[in-house]
């Protein structure tokens, strides 16, 4: 069966410093993968998603940045945080087939201080 | 662009009675995919329900049936002998059919009905 691990599970960092978040994709092969953020009380935003190895696709310019060097790892980074990219981040993976619904990961919560 | 309106930030609902949950959506698209998911104090999303557009046949999963209405773009979700562990936060979701060069297969969410369950 298919499992999705993100972490790390909760990170306080402080403004200025950098972000890796990782993500990792077990049981398929070429998913589809996700960063969405989830802002307190909000809905989900999207970020990135990305359909192969090196296609990214970014949705909200930011100071956020996503890569896929593999094909099943998908990492969120950053090279200076702002206290506004404090949320709740979560990576998915979905098989491709439109009718097919996302798996998401735990979430990682993200405190920018 | 698609969106996703829950017009509901909060609903309570007394153990073992009805609740329905609205959403709404826009698009200009005939064919698309749509979803709930619950999102509990843990933080996980975990799927709910689908339904297809082109079915006409709302979709049931156990205690969780949809009321998918595709004229009026309307989606609501209703939750029957709700349960304690229904708690949670609800999202409706949105996803197309049609297949760009890049892909359409992003979702677009709601902004989420919190629900609560009066014991």
């Amino acid at each position: 069966s298919q499992t999705i691990h993100q972490w790390p599970a909760t990170l306080v960092q402080p403004v200025g410093s950098p972000l890796s978040l990782e993500c990792t994709v077990e049981g398929t092969s070429n998913p589809n993968l996700y960063w969405y953020r989830q802002a307190a009380g909000r809905g989900l935003q999207l970020l990135f998603y990305s359909v192969g190895i090196g296609q990214i696709s970014s949705e909200v310019p930011q100071n956020l940045s996503a890569s896929r060097p593999q094909d099943r790892q998908f990492i969120l980074s950053s090279k200076k945080l702002l206290l506004s990219d404090s949320g709740f981040y979560l990576c998915a993976w979905s098989p491709g087939r439109l009718n097919s619904p996302l798996h998401f990961g735990n979430g990682t919560r993200l405190t920018v201080t | 662009a698609q969106t996703v309106t829950q017009s509901q930030p909060e609903m309570s609902v007394q153990e073992a009675e009805t609740v329905t949950l609205s959403c709404t959506y826009d698009t200009s698209e005939s064919d698309y995919y749509l979803f709930w998911y619950k999102q509990p104090p843990s933080r996980q999303m975990i799927l709910v329900i689908r339904q297809e557009a082109y079915k006409q046949q709302n979709a049931t999963e156990n205690r969780f049936s949809v009321n998918f209405q595709k004229a009026a773009k309307s989606f609501s979700l209703k939750i029957s002998d709700s349960q304690l562990g229904d708690a949670a936060m609800y999202f409706c979701a949105y996803r197309s059919a049609w297949i760009s060069n890049f892909g359409n297969e992003k979702l677009t969410f709601g902004t989420g009905t919190r629900l609560t369950i009066i014991p």
